[in-house]
């Protein structure tokens, strides 16, 4: 069964600490994305990796780090220099350059710091 | 920084109608654009695509896109209450990110 999965579904966090959000895809795609979602707000785009050991800021990397040591892993640090983490946090995955970027999404983690 | 324009809604369409959502973007060089609904709670889900000027229909759903008015919108026929979503227009950046808008609420009453 192909699609993109992400862990824990709701994850708390307590201000000072770092945490990382999996997300995992089996669809085989090259690209992989982080994106946030704010209540009332659209997404915005935190990193983008288009290849393995590769990857590119978004507009707000500012407090994030990530890894792509796999091509079907995408893990996203959210560190104590986040001044403002709560939010909803979206992977997604798409084909890459040579497939139009339909991108598909994952779950979502839900992150709240105390 | 490229936007992309959409009411925020809500729209309220009784059950059986058309329902239209519009979105414009700013970028001229944009060539791929998305439609996805998007559940209270949930993850985004695709619901179409379109590359070319014109429609493209799927179903009950039907994209329409002029790239010289930098306007794209998804007409949904026949609209039921399981419709009732926001539903999040989304451009291609460079480098095969995207843009979103912040999303029109749909409600459809019975």
């Amino acid at each position: 069964d192909g699609g993109i999965t992400q862990s824990p579904k709701y994850l708390f966090r307590k201000e000072g600490q770092n945490v990382t959000l999996s997300c995992e895809q089996n669809l085989n795609h090259d690209a992989m994305y982080w994106y946030r979602q704010d209540p009332g707000q659209g997404l915005r785009l935190i990193y983008y990796s288009q290849i393995v050991n590769d990857f590119q800021k978004g507009d707000i990397a500012e407090g994030y780090s990530v890894s792509r040591e796999k091509k079907e892993s995408f893990p996203l640090t959210v560190t104590s220099a986040q001044k403002n983490p709560t939010a909803f946090y979206l992977c997604a995955s798409s084909l890459g350059t040579s497939g139009g970027n339909e991108q598909f999404f994952g779950p979502g983690t839900r992150l709240t710091v105390l | 920084q490229k936007e992309v324009e959409q009411n925020s809604g809500p729209l309220s369409v009784p059950e059986g109608a058309i329902a239209s959502l519009n979105c414009t973007y700013s970028d001229r060089g944009s060539q791929s654009f998305f439609w996805y609904r998007q559940y209270s709670g949930k993850s985004p889900e695709l619901i179409m695509s379109i590359y070319s000027n014109g429609d493209k229909e799927d179903g009950r759903f039907t994209a329409q896109l002029n790239k010289a008015s930098q306007y794209v919108s998804l007409l949904i026929r026949d609209s039921q209450p399981s419709d009732s979503a926001t539903y999040l227009c989304a451009v291609r950046r460079s480098a095969d990110a995207l843009n979103f808008g912040k999303g029109t609420s749909l409600l459809v009453t019975p």
